[in-house]
């Protein structure tokens, strides 16, 4: 069984469109992430939400906003895409957000956004 | 400066070799750090956690040097199967319910046959 799975693989798309990235994960866990990997290969949070609650928002455009129905799901919905949003973008999730530790995040097996 | 900070490499080494990465992390406050690895079009996945002490995974080797904020990872007895990039992994912890980790660009690994 897919731990953590996203949706759709890839997606191509015109500028200015507005798409939506779908994850879910299957291991009881709280806390959820978004992670963007660009060109060069850089993984960077975005989003991390913890029992649906939003708790981490990096420095991120608002035509991206996270959306997380329940605790096993967070979506990610990007409005007006441009060229620079080209990317890969990962879900993961761990079991706890807090504490001195952190749980081990699985990763989703990521969503290719290309923007023409 | 990047927080975390990773000769991105390429390592071309031949199978057998021993090879060893290095990082280094500018925020003192970091608390927890990982190894983990990321195969080409893949998910990064968790390669080890690093402790103060050093520890061990077989052929895999962790340091942690809190003082120089320095981390390493030694690899002996390099397989084909072990060409990834590798990613150094900072946890910085917020308190409460806030941990972010931070990922260093990534050591590309190529085992040559």
């Amino acid at each position: 069984d897919t731990a953590v799975s996203q949706t759709p693989k890839y997606l191509v798309t015109q500028m200015g469109n507005d798409k939506s990235i779908k994850c879910e994960q299957n291991l009881g866990h709280d806390t959820m992430y978004w992670y963007k990997q660009d060109s060069k290969k850089f993984l960077k949070i975005m989003f991390s939400y913890n029992n649906k609650e939003l708790i981490i928002n990096e420095t991120v455009p608002n035509r991206f906003s996270p959306k997380s129905p329940d605790k096993a799901h967070l979506n990610l919905h990007i409005n007006s895409l441009e060229l620079g949003d080209s990317a890969v973008y990962f879900c993961a999730s761990s079991h706890r957000a807090g504490g001195p530790t952190t749980d081990t995040q699985y990763f989703g097996p990521g969503t290719r956004l290309t923007v023409l | 400066r990047k927080e975390v900070e990773q000769d991105p490499g390429p390592f071309n080494v031949p199978e057998g070799a021993t090879v060893a990465f290095n990082c280094t992390y500018s925020n003192s406050a970091s608390q927890s750090f990982f190894w983990y690895r990321q195969d080409c079009r893949k998910e990064p996945k968790l390669l080890m956690s690093v402790y103060s002490s050093g520890n061990e995974d077989g052929r895999f080797t962790a340091q942690l040097n809190r003082a120089s904020q320095y981390i390493s990872l030694l690899i002996r007895d390099s397989k084909l199967s072990d060409s990834a990039t590798y990613l150094c992994v900072v946890n910085l912890n917020y308190g409460g319910a806030t941990n972010k980790l931070i990922f260093g660009t990534g050591t590309l690994l190529a085992v040559q046959p």
